[in-house]
This record gives structure tokens, C-alpha cells and sequence, in this order.
């Protein structure tokens, strides 16, 4: 089963709007990891954010993490049509090397 | 330089065949992992190494068998393809920690299509 649950499946706007997409996990966390996906490609590592940080940023990147709701947001600002792309969360098990990933939201940035 | 890759990308054959795929890292870490994503993008983990010692090993059948030369390759053999086994495969490594401590970095897939 999914630790993960990603929430919209799918988004669809335009350049310069932003974008955001959630994440629902089930049990407790060490971190959760955002990774991106570019269509053909391999997924590629965006933020990490520990279990006691509530808001992180990376450039056009917000990340949100409420650990009492076991929930994390992605928030784009500024998008761009290159951040069309899959957008995953992922957490890591207890014992450490077992990254489990969401079901990914489909993020199309329309030019 | 590539940090993680894998060979081949594209792989194409016949239900009933064997094949393999190749992975190699060149980031100096202890542990690797074979993902497979299917059609409906959804990734999943099959196996872990660290140092070259199976410690993930999830339900897959024993059609797939990894191998670890060394702790900067990872391979995975498929005997018996079946039409269900079509899908995209990845390696990933991480440093010694795993994912409790930092990011996996990912090869770019192999898309296997049985027919």
C-alpha cells in the first residue's frame, strides 16, 4: 500500500500562476522527501524536510509539513512550463532505507 | 558524469525470455535499490542493498533476481518475462544512511516492454 497519498491527481495552469499539490501520510516520519519527474526521466531529489520543521523553502519551492495532520504541501510560485513534470512525496520507513512514494501529481504548465 | 546509471533504457522482447539490467554509481555510496513504476506511474520498491547485502527484499516473485558485484553495482535478472513485468525500472543509491538521512538519487529507467 501507499504511505503517501498525493492530492490532486493531476493540475493544469498557467505560466506564471502557482502550483500546489499535497501529501497525506500514514505514519510517523523521520523527513519527507518532495522529488520531481520530468517526463522519460529518472526522478530527481527537490527538498527534504525533517519531522520537526514545519515550513521549508528552496528558491520557487515551499514545502509545509504538519505533522498532527500527517499531511505536507508543495507549493511552486512563479511556474514555469520546464516544471511541468510529476511531482512525488516519499518517506522513509522506521528502519531507514526503505523510501516509499506517494502516487505522484501530474503538474502541466500551460505557456 | 553520470551519478547513477543503467543499461539498457529500452529493452523489447518476448513473454518466456530471461533479461537483465545493468546499474552502476559513481557517488561512493553503500546502498542501492531496484524501483519498479508502473503504467500508472506509481513506484514501487523491490529490492535494497547496502554494501552488497540483500536487507530489502519485497514480495516479488523469484523470477527477479538482484545481484551485487560490488557495492557500486547493482543488477537485476528477470527470468520467464511475463506481460505483467512490462514496466519502467529503476536504480537508485543513497549514501550510508539511507533515506532516513538524505535524498536517493535515481538512474534514468529501463523501460522493459514484454510482448
Amino acid at each position: 500500500s501507499q504511505q503517501g497519498e498525493e492530492d490532486p491527481q493531476a493540475l493544469s495552469i498557467q505560466e506564471g500562476e502557482n502550483a500546489t499539490m499535497n501529501c497525506s501520510y500514514k505514519t510517523s516520519i523521520n523527513n519527507l522527501q518532495w522529488y520531481r519527474q520530468n517526463s522519460g526521466r529518472g526522478l530527481v531529489h527537490l527538498i527534504l524536510i525533517r519531522s520537526n520543521e514545519r515550513e521549508k523553502h528552496s528558491g520557487r519551492l515551499r514545502v509545509t509539513l504538519d505533522t498532527s495532520k500527517k499531511s505536507s504541501s508543495l507549493l511552486i510560485t512563479a511556474s514555469r512550463a520546464a516544471d511541468t513534470a510529476s511531482y512525488f512525496c516519499a518517506t522513509p520507513e522506521a528502519a531507514g532505507n526503505k523510501l516509499t512514494f506517494g502516487g505522484g501529481t501530474r503538474v502541466l504548465v500551460k505557456p | 558524469d553520470t551519478a547513477v546509471s543503467q543499461t539498457p533504457k529500452y529493452l523489447v522482447t518476448q513473454m518466456g525470455n530471461d533479461k537483465s539490467i545493468k546499474c552502476e554509481q559513481n557517488l561512493g555510496h553503500d546502498t542501492m535499490y531496484w524501483y519498479k513504476q508502473d503504467s500508472k506511474k506509481f513506484l514501487k520498491i523491490m529490492f535494497s542493498y547496502n554494501n552488497k547485502e540483500l536487507i530489502i527484499n519485497e514480495t516479488v516473485p523469484n523470477r527477479f533476481s538482484p545481484k551485487s558485484p560490488d557495492k557500486a553495482h547493482l543488477n537485476l535478472h528477470i527470468n520467464s518475462l511475463e506481460l505483467g513485468d512490462s514496466a519502467v525500472y529503476f536504480c537508485a543509491s543513497s549514501g550510508p544512511s539511507g533515506a532516513l538521512a538524505g535524498e536517493l538519487f535515481f538512474g534514468e529507467g529501463s523501460r522493459l516492454t514484454v510482448l
